[in-house]
């Protein structure tokens, strides 16, 4: 059974970067897909992008393309979600999610609030 | 980018209802669509995947329908526990998008 554990909250200010870990047991670094999911305060899901293991490349959303990067690191089963260009909107929970068993995002980690805040 | 519109976006009902969920795509997602569902707090878990495949342990009372551009999500008997916000998701390219959501009231 994948299992997923994210890294702790982050306070951070307008125009920096954010980076967030997500560590996967149960799955082989071979098969660790991970896609980030965020969550603003009272909205629905966006999802931002994805590591696809099969290429070992990321694959963003439009609305994030130049502004997300993911990467992945073999050593410690862990994917990582760098944010840049902060801003107040970017203010939301950030979610891994693992696509190991089913292709889709079947297993969640438990979520990483990231605040922009002058 | 495909876009998914579902509706209603607030639903309310009774427990022992019946409640039906609809969800579109932009284009044709064959059935490359799962739903999930979210209670305040917590992470989405998922229910159903390639239309209407139930995930391990969802009760039998949910059940999804639907193919290429409509589908549907279904809870034949409406439990208290079942009271939360529900998401479609298309997974036909590798870039996912979610529907805006649907919140399941106590009526």
């Amino acid at each position: 059974q994948v299992q997923l554990v994210q890294s702790g909250a982050e306070v951070k200010k307008p125009g920096s970067s954010v980076k967030v870990s997500c560590k996967a047991s149960g799955v082989t670094f071979s098969s660790l897909g991970i896609s980030w999911v965020r969550q603003a305060p009272g909205q629905g899901l966006e999802w931002m992008g994805g590591f696809i293991p099969v290429f070992g490349t990321a694959h963003y959303a439009q609305e994030f393309q130049g502004r997300v990067t993911i990467t992945a690191d073999k050593s410690t089963n862990t994917v990582h979600m760098e944010l840049s260009s902060l801003r107040s909107e970017d203010t939301a929970l950030y979610y891994c999610a693992s696509t190991a068993r089913l292709g889709i995002e079947d297993s969640w980690g438990q979520g990483t609030l990231v605040t922009v805040s002058s | 980018d495909i876009q998914m519109t579902q509706s209603p976006s607030t639903l309310a009902a009774s427990v022992g209802d019946r409640v039906t969920i609809t969800c579109r795509a932009s284009q044709s997602i064959s059935s490359w669509l799962a739903w999930y569902q979210q209670k305040p707090g917590k992470a989405p878990k998922l229910l159903i995947y390639k239309a209407s495949t139930l995930d391990s342990g969802v009760p039998s009372r949910f059940s999804g329908s639907g193919s290429g551009t409509e589908f549907t999500l279904t809870i034949s008997r409406l439990q208290p526990d079942d009271f939360a916000t529900y998401y479609c998701q298309q997974s036909n390219t590798y870039s996912r998008t979610f529907g805006q959501g649907t919140k399941v009231e106590i009526k």
